[in-house]
């Protein structure tokens, strides 16, 4: 069964940091390029960032662009997003999602973590 | 940036109606858009690829259609279970853009 699960979230102050993780199972983690997707509560979803198979290359959207490092480790199965400086606007449900190289949708989620931005 | 935009953002329904979403993006993406299903507290679920392709293990009630800029999702007949938030996402180009959700609601 096709696995991923999400930790790392909490409270954090505005300015502070946070690492979030993703552990994947029940396929081969490294055939897939891996995304993050967030949803601010009651909100729609917003598509974070992306890294392809081996690692090479990322991609982000304007908003975490210098702030956000996402990066994997295959041979652990693992996907993680460094979050600095972080706003209350960052304030959202993380998800970790897979894909197949190139255009692709994302046919499995993980369950979400919770991060909030708040003083 | 892509915008997807979706209409309608509410819709009122009973079981045994078809359902029809559109979904139009703000330039072409062929055929590299997606549908989510989701429920309150739980993550989206995937239901058409590549504009019409049925996921594994969707009903078949659920159906995609469109090209370039103008897509749609239809349910042919809606049961009680499909009664959630409705996402397209196009896939074309980056960033990735979702719309702003349809959510399907009980007449």
């Amino acid at each position: 069964e096709v696995q991923l699960v999400e930790s790392g979230g909490g409270l954090v102050q505005p300015g502070g940091s946070l690492r979030l993780s993703c552990i994947a199972s029940g396929f081969t983690f490294s055939n897939y390029w891996v995304h993050w997707v967030r949803q601010t509560p009651g909100k729609g979803l917003v598509w974070v960032s992306r890294i392809n198979n081996d690692g090479s290359s990322t991609v982000y959207a304007d908003s975490v662009r210098g702030r956000f490092t996402i990066s994997r480790d295959n041979a652990q199965n693992a996907l993680y997003l460094q979050m600095n400086s972080l706003r209350a606007e960052d304030t959202a449900v993380y998800y970790c999602t897979r894909g197949l190289p190139n255009y692709s949708s994302f046919d499995s989620w993980g369950q979400g973590t919770l991060v909030t931005v708040s003083s | 940036d892509i915008q997807m935009t979706q209409s309608p953002s509410t819709l009122s329904a009973s079981v045994g109606d078809r359902v029809t979403i559109t979904c139009r993006a703000s330039q072409s993406i062929s055929s590299w858009l997606a549908w989510y299903q989701q429920k309150p507290g739980k993550a989206p679920n995937l239901l058409i690829y590549k504009a019409s392709s049925l996921q594994s293990g969707v009903p078949s009630r659920f159906s995609g259609s469109g090209s370039g800029a103008e897509f749609t999702l239809t349910i042919s007949s809606l049961q009680p279970d499909d009664f959630a938030t409705y996402y397209c996402q196009q896939y074309s180009i980056n960033p990735l853009t979702f719309g702003g959700g349809t959510k399907v609601e009980i007449k």
